[in-house]
């Protein structure tokens, strides 16, 4: 069964770049699917940020495509997220999820982790 | 980006009651609609796909439909772990995006 589970930094100053990973176990990300990353600002809905294939394709959400960027180090089974430039507005729990094609839905996902913009 | 928007943003019912939450889309989205359960400091929880498709392992009391704009997610019966929020998402196309969330409280 695969399992996914976030690591990083819970704080980070404003203008730096928030950078998280995601472990996956029980799959191999080399092997297929889609990976991801959503967010979920306190007391807010959900937001799709950014997807990959092990095969190098990628795409990103329209209104932080020019901050972000999403890798993968398959030797780890891991992906990975850098944002750029944060400000508070990028507070959020941020949740790593599969995807079996692309667009599709997300499943199953990470159990999350905070991250929090202040100085 | 295609619009999503449920309704109610909040609702109150007792155990074993039927509750029902609308999702609307901006445009027409063929089905390419998932429901998601939340429970507080959790991650989502898949409950259905293509509007009306259960996943595995998903109470029957969980069932979806609509086409076209509209869907509605339908729980029977409501039980104590049912209260929670559920969110509608979309995949249409990219970007997905999801409702702002309905959050079923216990009356």
């Amino acid at each position: 069964q695969v399992q996914l589970q976030e690591s990083g930094p819970g704080l980070v100053k404003p203008s730096e770049t928030l950078s998280l990973t995601c472990s996956v176990s029980g799959y191999s990300i080399s092997s297929g699917y889609y990976w991801g990353w959503i967010r979920q600002p306190p007391v807010k809905g959900l937001e799709w940020i950014a997807i990959m294939h092990h095969s190098g394709s990628s795409y990103y959400s329209p209104s932080l495509r020019s901050r972000v960027t999403i890798s993968a180090d398959t030797s780890k089974n891991q992906f990975s997220l850098n944002l750029r430039s944060v400000t508070t507005a990028d507070t959020a729990v941020y949740f790593c999820a599969r995807v079996f094609t692309w667009p599709n839905w997300f499943d199953p996902w990470g159990q999350g982790t905070l991250v929090t913009v202040s100085s | 980006d295609i619009q999503m928007t449920q309704s109610p943003s909040s609702l109150s019912a007792s155990v074993g009651d039927r509750v029902t939450i609308t999702c609307r889309a901006s445009q027409g989205i063929s089905n390419s609609l998932a429901w998601y359960q939340q429970k507080p400091g959790k991650a989502p929880k898949l409950l259905l796909y293509a509007a009306s498709r259960l996943e595995s392992g998903v109470p029957s009391r969980f069932s979806g439909s609509g086409s076209g704009t509209d869907y509605t997610l339908t729980i029977t019966s409501l039980q104590p772990e049912d209260f929670a929020t559920y969110y509608c998402q979309h995949y249409y196309s990219t970007p997905p995006t999801f409702g702002q969330g309905t959050k079923v409280e216990i009356k």
